[in-house]
C-alpha cells in the first residue's frame, strides 16, 4: 500500500542550529503538506508543496515529485521550533491524507 | 484556507460512556475528514463523512463505534461510543479547501480524550 516514511525520527539540535527532515512517499503525489504538530495537539500547516520549492521565514520546503521525497529546512532553529514534524500526502483526488511517522525536534536554548 | 471549530477541547471520561465530538466549519464543504491519534503515534483516518450519505469508514473502523453525523455543508459530529481506555486519544477533524487539485487540509484544535 501507500507509504511514508519521515527521518529521522527524533533530532536534537542546539538553538541556532539548521537541520533538514525527509519525506519519502511511495506514489504519484496529488498533495503534500508539512505540518507542525504544538504540545496541545493541534496541527499547524507550515506548507502545501506537492511539487517546487517554497520559503516562509527561516522555513522552506522542496519536493521532489519525480523521485517522490520532500525536505523540510528549518534554519536557526528557535525553542519555540519543538515538537513533531509530519508529513502527509494523498495520491488522487479523494482528500485522504496518508501522515508519516513524524520527526519530534527537540530544540536546546 | 478554512477555519474549523472542534469542541470539547479536551474531556476526561469513564469507560462504558460516550462522547460526541463537534465540527464547525466557516465555509461549506463537501468532504470532512475525522482523523485519531493515539499517545505518540501518527494520525489515521477514520472516515470520510459527506453531506447528505453515510460516512465511509477506514479498515479497522465501524460505525457502530464511531458514529458520524453530516447534518449540512458546515458541521459533523463523531461519537466515540462504549469507551474504554484504549479509546484514549487525539481525535481531529479536518477538510479541504481550494480548487480541483489544488485544495490544502486543514484541521481543527483537536479533541484530547482520556477514558478512565
Amino acid at each position: 500500500g501507500i507509504q511514508v516514511e519521515q527521518s529521522p525520527p527524533d533530532l536534537i539540535l542546539q538553538e541556532g542550529a539548521n537541520s533538514t527532515l525527509r519525506c519519502n512517499f511511495s506514489d504519484s503525489v496529488n498533495n503534500l503538506q508539512w505540518f507542525h504538530q504544538n504540545p496541545w495537539g493541534q496541527l499547524i500547516n507550515l506548507f502545501y508543496i506537492p511539487s517546487g520549492t517554497k520559503q516562509n521565514g527561516r522555513l522552506s520546503a522542496t519536493t521532489v515529485a519525480t523521485e517522490r521525497y520532500s525536505l523540510l529546512y528549518i534554519s536557526s532553529s528557535q525553542t519555540t521550533d519543538s515538537g513533531v514534524y509530519f508529513c502527509a500526502y494523498s495520491s488522487g483526488n479523494t482528500g485522504k491524507l496518508i501522515f508519516g511517522q513524524g520527526t519530534t525536534l527537540q530544540v536546546k536554548p | 484556507s478554512a477555519v474549523i471549530s472542534q469542541k470539547p477541547s479536551r474531556d476526561i471520561c469513564q469507560r462504558g460512556t460516550s462522547l460526541t465530538i463537534q465540527c464547525q466549519v466557516d465555509s461549506q464543504v463537501t468532504m470532512m475528514f475525522w482523523y485519531r491519534q493515539q499517545p505518540g503515534q501518527s494520525l489515521t483516518l477514520i472516515a470520510t463523512a459527506n453531506q447528505g450519505s453515510e460516512a465511509t469508514y477506514e479498515s479497522g473502523f465501524v460505525i457502530d463505534k464511531f458514529p458520524i453525523s453530516r447534518p449540512n455543508l458546515t458541521f459533523s459530529t463523531l461519537t466515540v461510543s462504549n469507551m474504554s481506555p484504549e479509546d484514549s486519544s487525539i481525535y481531529l477533524c479536518s477538510v479541504e479547501s481550494g480548487r480541483g487539485w489544488d485544495t490544502e487540509a486543514f484541521f481543527g484544535q483537536g479533541t484530547r480524550l482520556t477514558v478512565v
